[in-house]
């Protein structure tokens, strides 16, 4: 069972609000991701981090941003919150140091903006 | 170019049928892994397996078997007999080295076994 956690699971905010996003895990993984998930179920790889104070944007341009001060926290954060982020939102992390490695996911953060 | 497809985005099967999901990657490189995820209606996505390039030989884990098949790029997914519990979208993954570790998904299958 992988030691990822994510939290809220479930947030419904309204337009203009700031949110963050959390995301920990027990793993020492220096390896961190971010993907939003649309409904039609497509994985879209927002950001990541290869460790402390590393932080890059994924293929999707996003609005969101990340934060990487401690190994084990990988925080996004919307500064303003519109309809269009809603989404779902999944953590991963991995551990590439010996190679290619799976990446394990937290449960996602379901994200409904009104 | 890294890129995943999944052409069956929706299967509905009969409990106890067998099932194969498909999955094409395309890469130009030599090196690189393929993994297959589930991810349950709870949201999470599970690993069930990673498959280094190298390797070809087929895997059977359980009720789950894979067919890798270097020459027409592809890593299917087989479940035998399957259950009510397998309903979930399925992922393939391909990981190509010298990309720090990322993961090109495919859009995913929807599989629905019906009891």
């Amino acid at each position: 069972e992988a030691d990822i956690y994510q939290t809220p699971r479930y947030l419904v905010i309204g337009t203009g609000k700031k949110i963050t996003l959390e995301c920990s895990q027990t793993m020492g993984h220096d390896k961190m991701y971010w993907y939003q998930q649309d409904p039609g179920m497509e994985l879209h790889l927002i950001h990541y981090s290869y460790g402390v104070n590393s932080t890059e944007k994924g293929d999707l341009s996003s609005e969101s941003t990340v934060s990487r001060i401690r190994t084990e926290h990988f925080p996004l954060t919307l500064e303003s919150a519109r309809p269009s982020h809603t989404s779902q939102y999944l953590c991963a992390s991995s551990d590439p140091g010996t190679g290619n490695t799976e990446a394990f996911f937290g449960q996602g953060t379901r994200l409904t903006v009104v | 170019a890294q890129k995943v497809t999944q052409a069956q985005t929706e299967i509905s099967v009969v409990e106890k049928e067998d099932v194969t999901l498909d999955c094409v990657y395309e890469t130009r490189d030599t090196t690189y892994y393929l993994f297959w995820y589930k991810q349950p209606p709870s949201g999470e996505l599970v690993f069930l397996i990673r498959r280094n390039s190298f390797d070809e030989q087929n895997e059977i884990s359980g009720r789950y078997s894979w067919n890798f098949q270097k020459s027409t790029s592809s890593f299917n997914f087989t479940i035998t007999a399957s259950q009510v519990v397998d309903s979930a979208v399925y992922f393939c993954a391909l990981s190509p080295p010298n990309t720090g570790n990322q993961f090109y998904f495919g859009t995913g299958t929807s599989l629905t076994v019906i009891p």
